[in-house]
């Protein structure tokens, strides 16, 4: 059984950097093929794909926020950590990790529960 | 401003067909394939089509998807009350490199 799980911070202060921690079980993110992606939803807002790491350390990057984000993986811990640097009230969002498995062309398959992070001084 | 393009909203009665609409270009829908998630209030999203007509293990056949150039759409039929949800295009962009989703519509089941 495939299961993900963030966690973070619920409150982070405008210009500061977001650590976001996703903790999955039921898959190891070192099989070919198998990748982890970030996703977050602002409140009443639509879904926003945000970065994705596959099992051989490749990285993709929405183009839009690319230069504020970071995503690795540390297999060992069976975890993937998200950054996002000086945060703005806007990335104030329910925050989703989810898995992708082989052809499901990076797609989100089994999504984690989400964490809610506010952004505001 | 999404990249997929979908109605805001849309509605229909018990035991009717719906069908949500998602519109695209050929650096996206035209050319890769079409995931659908459902979002029920409160909830994560989960899948409910992928690779544009295929339904995971639990979803009814009462939902289907197709695709044709760079529009996709889903269809429900038999509508139930269940059915009220968020409903969400998402395909890969060749040009961004990156999985885009539409903006969402909403499902009132009157």
């Amino acid at each position: 059984q495939i299961t993900l799980k963030e966690s973070g911070p619920t409150l982070v202060k405008p210009t500061q950097t977001l650590t976001l921690t996703c903790t999955f079980s039921g898959f190891a993110l070192s099989t070919h093929g198998v990748a982890v992606a970030w996703i977050r939803q602002p409140p009443g807002k639509a879904l926003e794909w945000l970065a994705l790491i596959y099992w051989d350390d490749d990285k993709r990057y929405s183009p839009s926020l690319k230069s504020r984000l970071s995503i690795t993986k540390d297999t060992a811990k069976d975890q993937v950590v998200l950054t996002v640097t000086n945060v703005d009230p806007a990335d104030t969002a329910t925050y989703y990790c989810a898995h992708s498995a082989p052809g499901y062309n990076n797609h989100a398959v089994y999504w984690g529960q989400g964490t809610l992070v506010t952004v505001s001084s | 401003q999404s990249v997929l393009t979908q109605p805001p909203s849309a509605s229909g009665t018990p035991g009717q067909r719906v069908s949500i609409s998602c519109s695209g270009s050929n650096s996206n829908i035209g050319s890769n394939l079409v995931y659908w998630y459902q979002q029920l209030p409160g909830m994560a999203p989960q899948l409910l089509i992928y690779k544009n007509t295929q339904r995971p293990s639990g979803v009814p056949d009462r939902f289907s998807g197709s695709k044709s150039g760079t529009s996709a759409s889903l269809a429900i039929s038999g509508l139930r009350s269940e059915d009220e949800a968020d409903y969400y295009c998402a395909t890969w962009d060749d040009g961004l490199r990156s999985v885009v989703f539409g903006g969402g519509t909403k499902l009132t089941v009157l």
